[in-house]
């Protein structure tokens, strides 16, 4: 069955530092999203991704995040320079349509900041 | 505002008897809703949804999950828990239409089920 990739499983950045995610989706879906998960906390949207443009973002979403499709099959997500609190769990999911379809989720990028 | 509340933060059972981790939703929608399970070290595998069709969901590993719109809960349930179903279980509502979102999930605060041999 097919699934969503992400690299690395586990990324260790000095703060202040760029950090860039990566999730390879599943090869039919359009759209693409990332989540986190602080430590003991919810799991929280963060962006949704549509036709190579941001469809919807939340206020966790700051100017401090980016996302892109570089090329056909990657969607990456960066934090231009990291902070203590961006430490988490990255997840990245994707659908076949937006809405009212299933997401299938990778299994994580854990972002520690030092 | 659309949200889910898990009403359980830990439940704990014997193996071979039944679960139930209960899930409330609040929507000005008609949700659909979604339940998803989290292995340690693993990412949200989808067990079941429900998208206004049967109030009676089936999902994998012998889960169910009901829609009440009355008692606005979707709880999960498996007549008979495995040892391998120890794990963290989210309810989930999506943002179908609301505010013309694209439908991005909105994640319960999870409810971690133990399995007791």
């Amino acid at each position: 069955e097919p699934e969503v990739t992400q690299t690395p499983s586990h990324q260790v950045t000095q703060m202040g530092q760029e950090v860039i995610l990566r999730c390879v989706p599943i090869s039919n879906h359009l759209y693409f999203y990332w989540y986190r998960q602080i430590l003991g906390q919810k799991v929280e949207f963060l962006v949704s991704f549509y036709n190579n443009e941001i469809s919807e973002k939340s206020e966790i979403f700051d100017d401090q995040f980016s996302v892109e499709r570089p090329d056909g099959s990657n969607f990456t997500l960066k934090i231009r320079s990291t902070k203590l609190e961006d430490s988490a769990m990255y997840f990245c999911a994707s659908s076949v349509m937006g809405i009212n379809q299933p997401q299938h989720f990778g299994d994580g990028t854990r972002l520690s900041i030092l | 505002a659309q949200s889910v509340t898990q009403l359980d933060s830990h439940v704990s059972v014997s193996e071979g008897t039944p679960v139930l981790l209960r899930c409330n939703y609040s929507s000005s929608y008609s949700p659909s809703l979604f339940w998803y399970v989290q292995h340690p070290n693993k990412g949200l595998q989808l067990l079941l949804k429900y998208t206004s069709a049967a109030t009676l969901v089936k999902g994998i590993n012998g889960f169910e999950a009901e829609f009440k719109k009355s008692e606005t809960s979707f709880h999960l349930t498996k007549p008979s828990a495995h040892m391998s179903d120890a794990a963290e279980y989210f309810c989930v509502v999506t943002t179908t239409g609301y505010g013309g979102s694209q439908g991005n999930l909105i994640f319960g605060k999870g409810t971690k089920l133990s399995v007791k041999p």
